[in-house]
């Protein structure tokens, strides 16, 4: 079966300093992979997503970026953290070959201070 | 691109009670599901319904995709149901999500 892996589960960091969160899928090839962030309240935000090794489409201009060194490793990354960086950061994953459902991480909380 | 609109955004309940979450969308679409986020923020699938009928236990889902809306149907709730229920949609694109029904089941 398909697990989805996501770490660190919390972390807090000042403002200014660089970020990488790490997903990792298992039990699943070529799979499509998203960065979604939820920020206080509720609504989910497509950050990235990324159908192949080094293909990444951005949908929201900002100060991350994430990079796909492998096949079902997706990185979430910043130079310099703002505050306005904090949130719940999930990473997602669906099949790379047809229309289905999305499964989610566990999440990252991220508190920049 | 497309609207995703839930409703109602809060919703409480006597365990028991039934309910019904509705989602409305401004385009067609070929993708739809429901989530469901428990209070510790995990995401768990509940159906993957882009047209037609699904019930899983004591919830279902119903789309009409040609009047662009999707509901969930919570029967005999408990209180293991509170979280919030997210819809999302997509046509070519990735998915959209709605901004959720935040549902509170007390005993």
């Amino acid at each position: 079966s398909q697990t989805i892996h996501q770490w660190p589960a919390t972390l807090v960091q000042p403002v200014g300093s660089p970020l990488s969160l790490e997903c990792t899928v298992e039990g699943t090839s070529n799979p499509n992979l998203y960065w979604y962030r939820q920020a206080a309240g509720r609504g989910l935000q497509l950050l990235f997503y990324s159908v192949g090794i080094g293909q990444i489409s951005s949908e929201v201009p900002q100060n991350l970026s994430a990079s796909r060194p492998q096949d079902r490793q997706f990185i979430l990354s910043s130079k310099k953290l703002l505050l306005s960086d904090s949130g719940f950061y999930l990473c997602a994953w669906s099949p790379g070959n047809k229309l289905e459902t999305q499964y989610f991480g566990p999440g990252t909380r991220l508190l920049v201070l | 691109g497309i609207q995703v609109e839930q409703s109602p955004p809060d919703l409480i309940l006597q365990e028991g009670a039934n309910s019904t979450l509705r989602c409305n969308f401004s385009d067609s679409v070929n993708n739809l599901q429901w989530f469901h986020q428990n209070p510790w923020g995990q995401l768990i699938n509940l159906f993957y319904i882009p047209s037609g009928t699904k019930q899983n236990g004591r919830l279902s889902a119903t789309t009409v995709a040609t009047e662009r809306y999707s509901l969930l149907y919570i029967s005999s709730s408990q209180t293991t149901d509170s979280g919030v229920y997210f819809c999302a949609v997509s046509g070519n694109t990735p998915l959209v999500f709605g901004k959720g029904t935040r549902l509170s089941v007390i005993a």
